[in-house]
């Protein structure tokens, strides 16, 4: 069965410092991966993607994943953090053969001023 | 990105009613529309999977009867809560996907509801 995992429940990291968010993954055959950021009270926002091509993966806000195969990792990082950035954050892989998405249980991202 | 608007963003009403949910892609077709459902401090579940034209397909566990999906045209889907019990209270949040950049799903910013 595929599936997505976010081992921290809460990350805190100091402004300006550099962040990093994990994930790892359990999928059959090549994997579609997500990020995704959701701000209280809101929708999903999406950050990035991972389908093919280039392992690192540059997206909206200066974030970027790094896609890694032999570790089944697709972790978020950012060189330097904002407080802005503070939020609740998602990966998701696509479910093989279908559009639906299945989603880790979310990372809270901390930055302290 | 392409636009995803959900409304209304907060209902409160009593048991027994029922509530309607629309999600609208602003600026792009949607053949496929999906519901999530999310309860505080945990991640989305899929509810189900809304189809252009045909029967809206639900993942296990979700009473088709219980919550009704339309998805009459390429830009808007409904999610209707019927006779709605406290039990029904959640975050729910649609999104769509962008036949242009097919792997991609846009969310709209979710609508909370609370029955009484």
């Amino acid at each position: 069965a595929q599936s997505v995992a976010q081992p921290e429940d809460q990350v805190n990291v100091a402004e300006g410092n550099p962040l990093t968010v994990k994930c790892t993954y359990s999928v059959s055959g090549n994997p579609y991966l997500f990020w995704y950021v959701q701000y209280p009270n809101r929708g999903l926002q999406f950050l990035l993607k991972y389908i093919t091509g280039d392992n690192l993966v540059k997206g909206s806000y200066g974030f970027e994943a790094e896609f890694n195969k032999s570790q089944t990792s697709f972790h978020l990082k950012k060189p330097s953090a904002l407080v802005s950035d503070s939020a609740l954050y998602f990966c998701a892989v696509r479910k093989l053969g279908t559009d639906k998405l299945i989603f880790g249980t979310g990372t809270r991202l901390q930055v302290f001023p | 990105g392409a636009v995803v608007s959900q409304h209304p963003s907060r209902v409160i009403c009593k048991s027994g009613t029922s509530v309607k949910i629309e999600c609208r892609s602003l600026d792009f077709q949607a053949t496929t529309m999906f519901w999530y459902r999310q309860f505080p401090k945990q991640s989305l579940m899929l509810m189900a999977t809304s189809n252009e034209g045909s029967k809206a397909t639900y993942e296990q566990g979700v009473e088709k009867d219980k919550f009704l999906i339309n998805h009459a045209s390429l830009t808007l889907s409904t999610l209707t809560v019927t006779s709605a019990h406290p039990e029904d209270s959640s975050f729910y949040i649609c999104s769509a996907r962008d036949l242009e950049a097919k792997n991609i799903q846009y969310f709209g910013a979710g609508t909370r509801l609370s029955v009484l």
